[in-house]
């Protein structure tokens, strides 16, 4: 599987938009990008996932330029309960024959102040 | 619907003993994976289970098993146990095996080996 390099923090302040971007330079064909958010002492939560070009749901958009090399994560005006980190994963698609581990990283500690 | 469910939420344990954590998945999953999660980690792969058989394993030593029930609830438990198992232990579902990369987590069971 790709491996996904990501900034380790980020500090924003509410209101603010905030992009992570995550570099996977050795992405495969079949591959889709993912990304979770988890909280302190929770389980991560699945957020957006692409495949190319840009992904949109009520949570976040993700962009996906054409090489597919990297992967931006937007969160549209931040909150407070934004504070979480945020990993990107890359793997096999849907239907791939893959048997679905997912590999996290060290992810990207998002701080939002007030 | 409820989602996915473990327990205990928190136990200690002595070096040398044995556990057993437990989890129930989101009614209709059928694949359950296990993760460990040290502090300041992502979380790590150890098992993944469909339709009763183990489709997945981690680089996990044999003091680590897993098994999964009928009902697709399953068990992961860990003999011998070491200071280093000290971990939040996750518990994830998804409708299918392949490529399953939109998971669902429980909240996790808090080990403390002392």
């Amino acid at each position: 599987l790709a491996k996904t390099t990501q900034p380790i923090s980020m500090d924003s302040y509410e209101g603010q938009e905030v992009n992570i971007t995550c570099s996977h330079n050795n992405i495969a064909t079949n591959d889709y990008i993912t990304w979770y958010q988890q909280f302190p002492s929770q389980g991560p939560r699945f957020i957006i996932q692409g495949y190319k070009t840009k992904v949109t749901n009520e949570v976040a958009s993700l962009f996906i330029p054409a090489d597919r090399k990297s992967s931006t994560l937007s969160l549209p005006r931040v909150s407070l309960s934004d504070t979480a980190v945020y990993y990107c994963l890359v793997g096999d698609g849907p239907g791939s024959g893959n048997t679905g581990k997912l590999i996290f990283g060290q992810g990207t500690t998002l701080q939002v102040k007030p | 619907d409820a989602g996915v469910t473990q327990s205990p939420t928190h136990l200690i344990k002595t070096r040398g003993q044995h556990v057993t954590l437990r989890c129930s998945p989101i009614s209709g999953h059928k694949s359950v994976s296990w993760y460990q999660q040290v502090l300041g980690q992502g979380p790590q792969f150890i098992f993944q289970y469909y339709e009763k058989e183990e489709r997945g394993r981690g680089n996990f030593p044999d003091r680590f098993s897993a098994r999964q029930f009928p009902n697709y609830s399953s068990e992961l438990n860990v003999n011998a146990l070491l200071l280093g198992d000290s971990a939040l232990y996750l518990c994830a579902s998804s409708l299918v095996v392949t490529g399953a990369y939109e998971q669902y987590f429980g909240p996790g069971t808090r080990l403390t080996v002392t």
